[in-house]
């Protein structure tokens, strides 16, 4: 069963990098997640998409300090030069035809 | 740009019928699977169900199967959400999502609508 996993919480100091992870079910390690921003009593925001060959690619006006990346059955989200605005809730997501799945989000703070 | 555009917020009392929309902008609309996401406060997002415009068909996340229905009217580019019967349980910020598929394994929601906010309460 497609399934995705996220811890729930990181913490990382301003300035600073952080890398945030999500698991791909056994069975779908060759598939496609996309992340999603959602800040503060927002809605959310697709940052980019990071296929299983490593390679990514960002939405409109992503900064250049978000980055993805892929290893196995993880993806990755990196978020350098961490600035207080980077202070949210990420959500990753995959999908088969019918089937849309979200990981279940990490909320990340900036100390 | 692709914009999705949906409903203002709306409050309801329990046992009454509601009907939200999205309408979608600036991208091929009947070839884009768009689906329904639900995020009750405090809480993770939930997808609901998708449907492909160009034919209707409709897939939903069997938690809601039965719940609600999704339809599309391609005429005016625009999705729905309907309840025939609300709940106080139905108080959630509802989104509406397109999905861009590249591949079999390479199928990404990649824009969002702004959330209508549904308040059911007697």
């Amino acid at each position: 069963q497609l399934a995705l996993t996220q811890s729930p919480s990181a913490s990382a100091s301003l300035g600073a990098s952080v890398k945030l992870t999500c698991i791909v079910s056994s069975g779908h390690t060759r598939y496609t997640i996309a992340w999603h921003q959602q800040k503060s009593e927002k809605g959310p925001r697709f940052l980019m998409k990071v296929n299983s060959d490593g390679s990514h690619s960002k939405g409109d006006g992503v900064p250049y300090r978000f980055s993805g990346s892929s290893s196995g059955a993880e993806r990755y989200l990196t978020i350098s030069s961490l600035q207080s605005e980077d202070e949210a809730d990420y959500y990753c997501q995959t999908s088969e035809t019918g089937n849309v799945v979200f990981g279940g989000g990490t909320r990340l703070t900036v100390l | 740009e692709v914009q999705l555009v949906q409903s203002g917020a709306e409050v309801k009392k329990p046992g009454e019928s509601l009907k939200i929309s999205c309408q979608g902008s600036g991208y091929s609309f009947n070839t884009h699977w768009i689906g329904w996401v639900r995020q009750v406060p405090g809480k993770g997002l939930e997808w609901m169900g998708i449907i492909y415009p160009d034919d209707s068909d409709t897939r939903y996340n069997p938690s809601f199967q039965g719940q609600v229905s999704i339809s599309v009217d391609t005429s005016s580019r625009t999705t729905y959400l309907q309840w025939t019967s609300l709940k106080t349980s139905d108080t959630a910020m509802y989104y509406c999502a397109r999905r861009n598929d590249y591949n079999w394994n390479d199928q990404v929601v990649d824009s969002w609508g702004q959330g209508t906010q549904v308040i059911v309460s007697s």
